[in-house]
């Protein structure tokens, strides 16, 4: 089976410091992993993903992710954040070994960028 | 953010009354989903439609009653729903294929409120 877990409810960082959101996950085969963010009464929006290749992945906004195999772990950052950063930020996993396998999303991290 | 669509964007409705949610995905997707997403609970898978079939239903309650006529529309039928089933109801649709994995895209939600 396979989860994701993000240890904090809420990231508070003030606006023009480099943030991050964690994210650890658990799966038996290859991991596909995910970030999204939700901005209020939005649905989700992709922001990236890792399925192979460098570790290290960019993606929309200014935003990256680092996968690291040995912590398995997928944390989100952001050389310097804005306000318009503050949302709520979910990390999710598939397992790639076995398709059909849905995405399981973790409970979501409320980022606050404070002025 | 248009590229899934849903309507309406809030509802209320009794207990007793029924009622139909909308999905419309113009990204030519052939995989569709809806999601329940409830207050301080992660993001609860509710239906997949895979090539038009149903793959899971995640021991839904027969009081939801997915539709998917093609690939491009989703229904969420409801009817006799309880207070606890108020909630953000969210569809998304990604592109499927064998050990290919894309990310999914969400449509703006419906806030379901029962009363």
């Amino acid at each position: 089976a396979q989860s994701v877990a993000q240890p904090e409810d809420q990231v508070n960082v003030a606006e023009g410091n480099p943030l991050t959101v964690k994210c650890t996950y658990s799966v038996s085969g290859n991991p596909y992993l995910f970030w999204y963010v939700q901005y209020p009464n939005r649905g989700l929006q992709f922001l990236l993903k890792y399925i192979t290749g460098d570790n290290l992945v960019k993606g929309s906004y200014g935003f990256e992710a680092e996968f690291n195999k040995s912590q398995t772990s997928f944390h989100l950052k952001k050389p310097s954040a804005l306000v318009s950063d503050s949302a709520l930020y979910f990390c999710a996993v598939r397992d790639g070994d076995n398709y059909g396998q849905n995405f399981v999303f973790g409970p979501g991290t409320r980022l606050s960028v404070l002025p | 953010e248009t590229g899934v669509t849903q309507t309406p964007r809030h509802l209320v409705m009794g207990m007793t009354n029924k009622k139909s949610l909308k999905c419309e995905q113009h990204l030519g997707h052939n995989a569709m989903y809806w999601y329940k997403q409830s207050a301080k609970k992660p993001l609860e898978l509710m239906f997949v439609y895979n090539f038009k079939e149903q793959t899971e239903n995640n021991s839904v309650p027969s009081r939801f009653s997915p539709e998917c006529p093609n690939s491009s529309h989703l229904f969420l039928h409801l009817h006799t729903l309880q207070p606890e089933d108020s909630a953000l109801y969210l569809c998304a649709s990604s592109q499927e294929a064998s050990k290919v994995t894309y990310e999914q895209y969400f449509g703006p939600g419906t806030r379901l409120t029962v009363t």
